[in-house]
């Protein structure tokens, strides 16, 4: 299986910088098939990115992702308060799809 | 707006089987199009999938659970079920249900998760 390696573990950053986030496979993920979804406590987590670098419907612009193989990143150009929360990637390109460890976003 | 809502019981004893259902309202489990999926996540640790049923009756399950995982639909009820047998303390986690959806590029196949239910949190202790 792959395994999807989330880098860094806690990202400590203030409301209008720039956040980058990553996501390291075991193996390539065939088709770039990698999701990356936001979860807050008690709510249902929401997904932000399909395909790698594909917005999902209602996802705003700041949001954005890249790269392919092994390697991938989600990017949030200009932090604002609600996107302070758990980032996980997903891979869905070989079976059993894997999730990362998450990075969690905090306020600094 | 599609909505998931799971639900089951808080508290499973040990080698019991825990079984959970989701609701599914704004879509129907008896659509060709999606894939509903259970998802979890141990206190602490990161989700894992665990399985799938699609409309045409196909199930998959994650290996690890396997041989002791079943997940069905009441088309009726418009929900499906996840049954989990012989269950250990290392099974406690958030259960979430999400709806998957396919997606194909070139010749590979594969589905992310569009919504998610809110999750319910099963405890496995006696």
């Amino acid at each position: 299986e792959i395994v999807l390696t989330q880098s860094p573990g806690t990202l400590s950053l203030s409301p209008g910088e720039r956040a980058t986030l990553s996501c390291r496979a075991s193996q390539s993920v065939s088709g770039n098939f990698l999701a990356w979804y936001q979860q807050k406590p008690g709510q249902a987590p929401r997904l932000l990115i399909y395909g790698a670098s594909s917005r999902a419907t209602g996802v705003p612009d700041r949001f954005s992702g890249s790269g392919s193989g092994t390697d991938f990143t989600l990017t949030i150009s200009l932090l604002e308060p609600e996107d302070f929360a758990v980032y996980c990637c997903q891979q869905y390109g070989g079976s059993p799809y894997t999730f990362g460890q998450g990075t969690k976003l905090e306020i600094k | 707006q599609v909505q998931l809502q799971e639900s089951g019981p808080g508290l499973v004893t040990p080698s019991q089987t825990l079984s959970l259902t989701c609701t599914v309202s704004g879509d129907s489990v008896s659509s060709g199009h999606y894939y509903w999926t259970w998802i979890r996540q141990p206190p602490g640790k990161g989700l894992e999938w665990i399985g799938y049923f699609h409309h045409s009756g196909t199930t998959y399950y994650n290996p690890s659970l396997k041989s002791r995982v079943s997940i069905s639909a009441d088309r009726s009820k418009n929900h499906f079920s996840l049954n989990l047998s012989s269950v250990t303390p290392t099974d406690t986690a958030v259960y979430y249900c999400a709806r998957g959806i396919p997606m194909a590029r070139r010749l590979v196949f594969g589905f992310y998760f569009d919504y998610w239910g809110q999750g319910t949190l099963a405890t496995v202790s006696s």
